[in-house]
């Protein structure tokens, strides 16, 4: 499995709220890409990164920010949590060219 | 970004081969079709990808049409554990990041 990994694995937090989600990789890849999962919506990109401080918005940006400080982390904050942002986030990497792996997933859910 | 149309489900008996097929009619020449999996609520997972040519690793075998309008996943020998939600992309170009589009996907029941 490549080494990705996400945290924190669960989350509860409350409407208004920050939200920062951390993905960590041990691969040196120069890809790294935030997903989010829904019912009958599969998975949607929300956010990549292309370099370190590079990033690119995905289909579903709105309400997200992401940044990218060091090769081996990408995070992803909601400024301030809505119910809508209630989903599974699924963090992946890849090399240029290269095929996307996925992290664990983290859970959050917005009260 | 090429769309990709799947069944919605499937079911195959325990042991047999799980072909499941995808179309993906509006690939363009450079696009390679990827498939993943996704167990229950864990990550997906990378299964075979290919652009042109029959491929096969220790999971699968990708049979891909010679006007690549479509392809079939090919589990040789179906287990129990091999129940999953099963995803045909077409992987956009690197001026898109290289992201991945996912659809419905298909999920496939393996039943003893």
């Amino acid at each position: 499995d490549a080494g990705i990994t996400q945290s924190p694995r669960h989350k509860v937090t409350e409407t208004g709220t920050p939200v920062t989600l951390r993905c960590h990789q041990t691969e040196n890849h120069r890809y790294m890409y935030w997903y989010r999962q829904d019912p009958g919506h599969g998975l949607r990109l929300i956010h990549y990164s292309y370099g370190v401080k590079d990033t690119d918005k995905g289909e579903v940006s709105d309400g997200y920010s992401v940044s990218r400080s060091k090769t081996e982390d990408f995070l992803l904050t909601l400024e301030s949590a809505t119910s809508s942002q209630t989903s599974v986030y699924f963090c992946a990497i890849s090399g240029q060219g290269e095929t996307q792996y996925f992290g664990p997933g983290t859970r959050l859910l917005v009260l | 970004d090429a769309k990709t149309t799947q069944p919605t489900s499937m079911d195959c008996a325990e042991g047999r081969a799980a072909n499941l097929p995808c179309n993906h009619s509006t690939i363009s020449g450079n696009e390679y079709v990827y498939w993943y999996r996704q167990i229950h609520s864990q990550g997906p997972q990378y299964i075979i990808h290919g652009l042109k040519n029959n491929e096969t690793n220790e999971m699968a075998s990708l049979i891909i049409t010679e006007d690549r309008k479509s392809s079939t996943l090919i589990l040789p020998h179906a287990t129990l554990r091999d129940t999953a939600v099963y995803y045909c992309i077409v992987r956009g170009g690197y001026n898109q990041g290289g992201k991945l589009i996912f659809g419905q996907g298909t999920e496939l029941s393996v039943k003893p």
